[in-house]
């Protein structure tokens, strides 16, 4: 019963480093999104994927890429990192309709 | 702009008070919206969601309301424990889910 897997949970970068999150979930769903979470900020939405092969930016897209490439997983890429970056990254997940949204146990990235 | 605000950003309470969680929206125009507990250096549990054709829901202690017209949502919480606290937010789904910065919780014993 693993829900929505994250991994890594702890990273340490360098400014300009790059480096992928990955976010997996086992129930089958067809949304999937990127959340960070800043102290005072709540949670931003990032990126989000409406099913296998799509993507779509969110409220803070920049300096981020996501691919969907299978319907269980959606990764989140640092391209080149930044002290702004620095973060909690949530993934989540929703079947749609009715459904509630599910999410992993975070990622906590800090960029030096 | 569809926002959420939840006020206030901290509560401290004594064991055993009734409390009101506070959480208000731009748009009316929702599809659901659902509260969710996340301890420090955690992820996000669910608590609660309400559809927007619903006035209230209840799990336990919980009961969380709705009101669309007026664009809020109250999370009651019953007979508060120590280990109710967190921080509580709430999140309302338009086209994507958008979160409240979330209230922080401390209830002493």
């Amino acid at each position: 019963n693993a829900g929505v897997t994250q991994t890594p949970k702890f990273r340490v970068l360098k400014t300009g480093q790059s480096m992928t999150l990955l976010c997996a979930q086992d129930m089958n769903h067809e949304y999937m999104y990127w959340y960070r979470q800043d102290p005072g900020m709540g949670l931003r939405l990032i990126h989000y994927s409406v099913g296998e092969g799509t993507t779509a930016k969110g409220e803070v897209p920049d300096g981020y890429n996501v691919s969907r490439l299978k319907k269980q997983n959606f990764l989140l890429g640092l391209e080149s990192a930044a002290p702004s970056q620095t973060s909690v990254y949530f993934c989540a997940s929703w079947e749609g309709g009715a459904g509630e949204l599910f999410f992993g146990e975070g990622s906590r990235l800090t960029v030096l | 702009k569809q926002e959420v605000t939840q006020i206030p950003a901290a509560l401290s309470v004594p064991e055993g008070e009734n409390l009101v969680l506070n959480c208000s929206f731009t748009d009316s125009a929702i599809y659901n919206l659902q509260w969710f507990r996340q301890d420090p250096g955690k992820g996000l549990t669910s608590l609660l969601l309400i559809q927007s054709s619903q006035r209230e829901q209840t799990s336990g202690r919980l009961n969380a309301s709705l009101d669309k017209s007026s664009g809020r949502s109250t999370l009651y919480i019953a007979a508060s424990q120590p280990g109710d606290s967190a921080t509580y937010l709430c999140a309302v789904r338009w086209n994507d889910m958008r979160f409240g910065a979330g209230t922080r919780l401390t209830v002493k014993p």
